[in-house]
């Protein structure tokens, strides 16, 4: 299957600080990629498709000035969590799909995020 | 938008014994329905999926069912093993061409004894 790579795996920041996660499609090309957040014992929950070349399309109560998407290649999409507090420690995962009617989604290895 | 409901939240078997996972949707549009298994800190992983224009699925020891007139469908685990505990996760997604977002339930924790 095609590969997705995530960078970092684990990342400890201090509060206030800002934090950039890379999500990179390997060996194909994605126009629109997926970012999620995962809360300890928790589910997937969309947080904003990354569209290359124009701006990301955010869900319901995501703060899209904390969260800042850049799509600026077919394979790299990036997330930065500006001014980080604790409650913003989470395992945050990428996804991206091949396109051409493949529907599977690949996930990236995801980042584990602590805010100190 | 979409809602997932799963159930059960925990589900503990025995090993050779069957799993069976059920959730339901929301949103008549969504016609993708993938499973996947996600170990502790690991990426989730796809192990079956099905598509709306299709009732059944299997791959070996694991198989989904759907129903989409009532928005309803299932995982089952056939023989369980022990290496076949982790969180299962079914999702929904409106199907296009170009990538598609998902929808999660809200996790099964499997656990199979020996």
């Amino acid at each position: 299957g095609a590969v997705v790579s995530q960078h970092p795996s684990r990342v400890i920041c201090k509060s206030g600080t800002s934090v950039k996660i890379e999500c990179r499609s390997l060996d194909f090309q994605a126009t629109t990629m997926f970012w999620y957040r995962q809360f300890p014992k928790q589910s997937l929950m969309l947080m904003a498709t990354s569209n290359e070349g124009s701006k990301a399309t955010y869900e319901q109560g995501v703060e899209k000035d904390k969260f800042l998407i850049n799509h600026a290649s077919l394979t790299l999409s990036t997330l930065t969590v500006t001014s980080a507090h604790p409650e913003d420690s989470s395992f945050y995962i990428c996804s991206a799909n091949t396109g051409g009617g493949d529907t599977e989604a690949f996930f990236g290895q995801g980042t584990r995020l602590t805010v100190v | 938008g979409e809602n997932v409901e799963q159930h059960p939240s925990t589900l503990s078997v025995q090993e050779g014994d069957s799993a069976v996972i059920k959730c339901t949707y929301s949103d008549s549009a969504s016609n993708y329905f993938p499973w996947y298994k996600q170990e502790l800190g690991k990426r989730p992983q796809l192990i079956i999926d099905i598509r709306s224009n299709v009732g059944e699925k299997k791959d070996q020891r694991i198989a989904v069912t759907l129903n989409k007139t009532a928005k309803h469908f299932s995982l089952h685990i056939t023989e369980t093993q022990p290496e076949d505990s982790a969180v299962y996760f079914c999702a929904a997604s409106p199907e296009k061409g170009g990538g598609n977002k998902l929808t999660f339930g809200t996790g099964t924790q499997l656990k199979v004894e020996l």
